[in-house]
């Protein structure tokens, strides 16, 4: 069965540290992966995808993550984290022919100031 | 441009009252999906549109929910006899029908069923 799993429910960093959220998939066919962030009383707005190529991937806000098939994971990092990344992130797995998602359950970030 | 757009923002109903909510995906855009989110959960896989016609209902939970999209543009969720497990935030996405395109999505409605 297809399912996404993102270990880390609550995570807290220091402002100006890095950051690693864990994302794992399982997918039956090549995935198409993605990281979308969600502000409180926002709708969830796309930070990055993965289709094919390039296993390490760029997206908004200084955010990237790497693919890596062999651990069926789709980790996000960013190098120096701001305040203004507290929010939910979630990641989630697509293709076939209706290119429906499926999203894991969601890691809430929390940054100190 | 303008983004998908959904009405209302938030709905209180009482239980076992008829609701609609309405979706206004981004113009162009011919796969729209819903979803549904409840409270430290990940969205949820409702249903997806193809144009007109619904080619993936998979995820609707029961008989009581019904979404239409008569005209290939604006998507309405229906939902009868509302219950208070019902209680979520309802995402709208569209995206173009290229493989592996991102889904944009909706700021939501806010269902609360009393």
């Amino acid at each position: 069965a297809q399912s996404v799993t993102q270990p880390d429910i609550h995570i807290t960093v220091s402002e100006g540290a890095s950051l690693e959220l864990r994302c794992n998939y399982s997918y039956g066919a090549t995935p198409y992966l993605f990281w979308y962030v969600q502000s409180p009383g926002q709708g969830l707005q796309l930070l990055l995808k993965y289709f094919s190529g390039d296993t390490l991937v760029q997206g908004i806000k200084g955010f990237e993550a790497e693919f890596k098939r062999s651990q069926s994971s789709f980790n996000l990092r960013k190098p120096s984290v701001h305040w203004s990344d507290a929010a939910e992130y979630f990641c989630a797995v697509g293709g076939g022919a209706t290119n429906k998602l499926i999203f894991g359950t969601g890691t809430l970030l929390a940054v100190q100031p | 441009g303008a983004g998908v757009s959904q009405t209302p923002s938030n709905k209180v109903t009482e239980k076992g009252k008829y609701v609609e909510l309405r979706c206004d995906p981004i113009s162009g855009h011919t796969a729209l999906y819903w979803y549904r989110q409840s409270l430290g959960q990940g969205p949820e896989f409702l249903i997806y549109f193809q144009g007109t016609g619904a080619a993936d209902d998979s995820g609707l939970p029961n008989d009581r929910f019904f979404a239409v999209r008569p005209e290939g543009s604006v998507s309405t969720l229906k939902i009868q006899r509302t219950e208070r497990g019902d209680s979520a935030v309802y995402l709208c996405a569209s995206s173009n029908t290229t493989l592996g395109s991102p889904l944009h999505f909706g700021n939501g409605t806010r269902l609360t069923v009393t």
